[in-house]
């Protein structure tokens, strides 16, 4: 059963410190997704990487967040330094393709709250 | 530009009774339409797609959504409503930039009552 794999599920972390998260896209998909879920923001986009390459990172903060693909199955999103208003629910997805109509899959995300 | 917007952000129905929950998109183009479903804790699952092939469109768990290109509508709907159906929805457009940059709506929170 494919499905893509995040860790950690949950982290605790002091206010200052290096956070990095990581993710497994599904075997073979080639366009990985960043996104961020708040209760007041919703669900934003936070960096778009297609066959490795960053192609759209304009929702993410770039004085303390940086994204990465080192290979194909792994995506990487760190936060350095972190502060308190950076907790929430970090997704990585992935999908086959460029196309509108495909499907993208989510995994169950990475629960981060900053203290 | 594209944009989704959920008419409702909760939706309280009883067990067993139809579930409707509306959705309505805005698109210079003939766009792809989901419906992706995120239960307590976990990560979203997708219920449903609309791809310009049939209008009508069936998905998991006995929902089905139908796209009115007229009405700019993408309503999700499911006759009996059950337990397990309580959850968040929600209403993704894809969007241009010759990706499949998805834009998620606001969601819509599903109760459902014994």
């Amino acid at each position: 059963d494919a499905r893509v794999t995040q860790t950690p599920r949950h982290k605790v972390t002091e206010m200052g410190q290096e956070v990095t998260m990581r993710c497994q896209p599904i075997l073979g998909h080639n366009t990985v997704f960043w996104y961020r879920q708040t209760m007041m923001q919703g669900l934003e986009l936070l960096a778009y990487f297609r066959n490795r390459a960053p192609l759209d990172d304009s929702g993410m903060p770039k004085d303390r967040f940086s994204a990465e693909m080192p290979d194909a199955t792994l995506a990487t999103l760190k936060i350095q330094p972190s502060e308190p208003r950076d907790s929430a629910v970090y997704f990585c997805a992935s999908g086959l393709g460029q196309s509108s109509g495909n499907t993208i899959y989510f995994g169950e995300g990475s629960w981060l709250t900053v203290v | 530009a594209q944009s989704v917007t959920q008419l409702d952000s909760h939706v309280s129905v009883s067990e067993g009774t139809p579930v409707l929950l509306r959705c309505n998109y805005s698109s210079s183009y003939s766009p792809s339409l989901f419906w992706y479903v995120q239960h307590p804790n976990k990560g979203l699952q997708l219920l449903l797609k609309y791809t310009s092939a049939a209008t009508l469109v069936k998905g998991i768990n006995g929902f089905e959504a139908e796209f009115k290109k007229s009405e700019t509508s993408f309503h999700l709907t499911k006759p009996s409503a059950h337990m397990s159906d309580a959850a968040e929805y929600f209403c993704v457009v894809s969007g241009t930039g010759g990706y499949n940059k998805l834009i998620f709506g606001a969601g819509t929170r599903l109760a459902v009552h014994p």
